[in-house]
């Protein structure tokens, strides 16, 4: 059972690099999103995507970009990192009618210098 | 906008039963949730009332009231594997499901 698959698990980047986080569910879901926590302040939502073709922001999109290459998979993109996005970042989907269930993966660890 | 306020820490001994409050300001209402996340782990459903009253699910149980915009996780006999982190959360109003999040309640259990 894959559910969300997100990589990669650890990355320690400089300031000013850029990289891409990878998500990917395998339970044809319609809703993406990815999130990050941060000590003492939950989970705030940086991009979500309702569906395949579409995505919009959340609360912390700034310094962030997203692709909904297909159903399956979600990507965000740091184009230049600061220290201020270092944090754990959570990619979750969840079906339609789902009430409140979304599911997780496993996150990824986020330290820039 | 929306904003859900729960404790920040509660502790408990093992065996005794805690409650886990949260309350929400929501521009609309489409129920309360609560995720239970481990140290290192990632958050994983526990419990939906999209209704008043109390959801069983075992040792857990959540209560909501939506005249009090109020809801509680109630977890008995308490074990040390329950030590984590609960976060309650709201569904937007707009037309797709976007989750908002509590800060979330620190849970301590003690032999």
């Amino acid at each position: 059972n894959a559910g969300v698959t997100q990589t990669p698990k650890f990355q320690v980047l400089k300031t000013g690099q850029s990289m891409t986080l990878q998500c990917a569910q395998d339970m044809n879901h319609n809703s993406m999103y990815w999130y990050r926590q941060d000590p003492g302040m939950g989970l705030r939502l940086i991009y979500y995507s309702a569906s395949e073709g579409t995505t919009d922001k959340g609360e912390v999109p700034n310094g962030y970009n997203v692709s909904r290459l297909n159903k399956r998979e979600f990507s965000l993109r740091l184009e230049s990192a600061a220290p201020s996005q270092t944090s754990v970042y959570f990619c979750a989907s969840s079906p339609p009618d789902s009430g409140n269930t979304i599911y997780f993966g496993e996150g990824s660890w986020l330290t820039v210098v | 906008g929306q904003s859900l306020e729960q404790p920040s820490e509660v502790t408990a001994v093992e065996g005794a039963i805690v409650q886990i409050n949260c309350t929400y300001q929501t521009s609309g209402f489409y129920g309360l949730s609560w995720y239970q996340q481990h140290d290192g782990g990632a958050p994983t459903f526990l419990s939906y009332n999209a209704l008043d009253g109390l959801e069983e699910t075992g040792r857990f149980s959540s209560f909501l009231s939506r005249s009090d915009s109020y809801g509680y996780l109630l977890l008995q006999e308490l074990q040390m594997k329950d030590s984590a982190s609960y976060f309650c959360a709201v569904r937007d109003q707009g037309g797709s499901y976007i989750p908002t999040f509590g800060r979330g309640t620190s849970l301590i259990v003690h032999p």
